[in-house]
């Protein structure tokens, strides 16, 4: 079975500060990890996704992520926060060897960035 | 614009009804995944169907089923109905594996 962690239910940032919301995986081969973020009142949107290859993946709004298999970790980052960064992210994860295509997400965090 | 698109976006019913729910993917998308957010639960994942046929299930219970039609848009369908069914369901697609495309969600409230 896959699962996501998201530790945190809530962080808070100042404006230009760099961020991070944090998020550990649990499969049994290989994963796919994902990040989405979902504004109010609105459908979850893709980010970025790891599949292979470099462990800094880069995706949209400026978000990155760090894939570190020896701690099963997919941290999100930003170097710079900005105040319509506030909104609720989520980790998701798929096991590579799994039968379906579904995502396991986690339960989300709440970023605020405080102008 | 996700391309993926939910009926309806709000609803409103009483406990012990049944309720359908529609989407219809990006064109292209043979996957459909149907998702239930709440406050206590998360996003918890329902169920998926490609091309038609049921793919993978997670925690859907047996009061709800879903379909594909051979046009690929989704219906899922909620039967006697109660108070904790309320929460938002999405609908999602994709062509290639992992990458979701969400709609906007529907808003079910069970009174």
């Amino acid at each position: 079975a896959q699962s996501v962690a998201q530790p945190e239910d809530q962080v808070n940032v100042a404006e230009g500060n760099p961020l991070t919301v944090k998020c550990t995986y649990s499969v049994s081969g290989n994963p796919y990890l994902f990040w989405y973020v979902q504004y109010p009142n609105r459908g979850l949107q893709f980010l970025l996704k790891y599949i292979t290859g470099d462990n800094l993946v880069k995706g949209s709004y400026g978000f990155e992520a760090e894939f570190n298999k020896s701690q099963t970790s997919f941290h999100l980052k930003k170097p710079s926060a900005l105040v319509s960064d506030s909104a609720l992210y989520f980790c998701a994860v798929r096991d590579i060897g799994g039968g379906a295509d579904g995502l396991t997400f986690g339960k989300g965090t709440h970023l605020i960035i405080q102008p | 614009d996700s391309g993926v698109t939910q009926t309806p976006k709000h609803l409103i019913t009483a406990t012990g009804q049944r309720v359908t729910l529609r989407c219809s993917p990006r064109s292209g998308d043979l996957s459909v995944y149907w998702y239930q957010q709440s406050l206590d639960q998360g996003l918890q994942f329902l169920i998926q169907y490609y091309n038609g046929e049921e793919r993978a299930k997670g925690n859907i219970l047996e009061r709800f089923s879903a379909q594909q039609f051979p046009d690929l848009h989704s219906e899922l369908n909620l039967s006697s109905l109660e108070l904790g069914d309320s929460a938002l369901y999405f609908c999602a697609s994709s062509y290639t594996s992992g990458k979701l495309f969400f709609g906007s969600g529907t808003q079910l409230s069970v009174l």
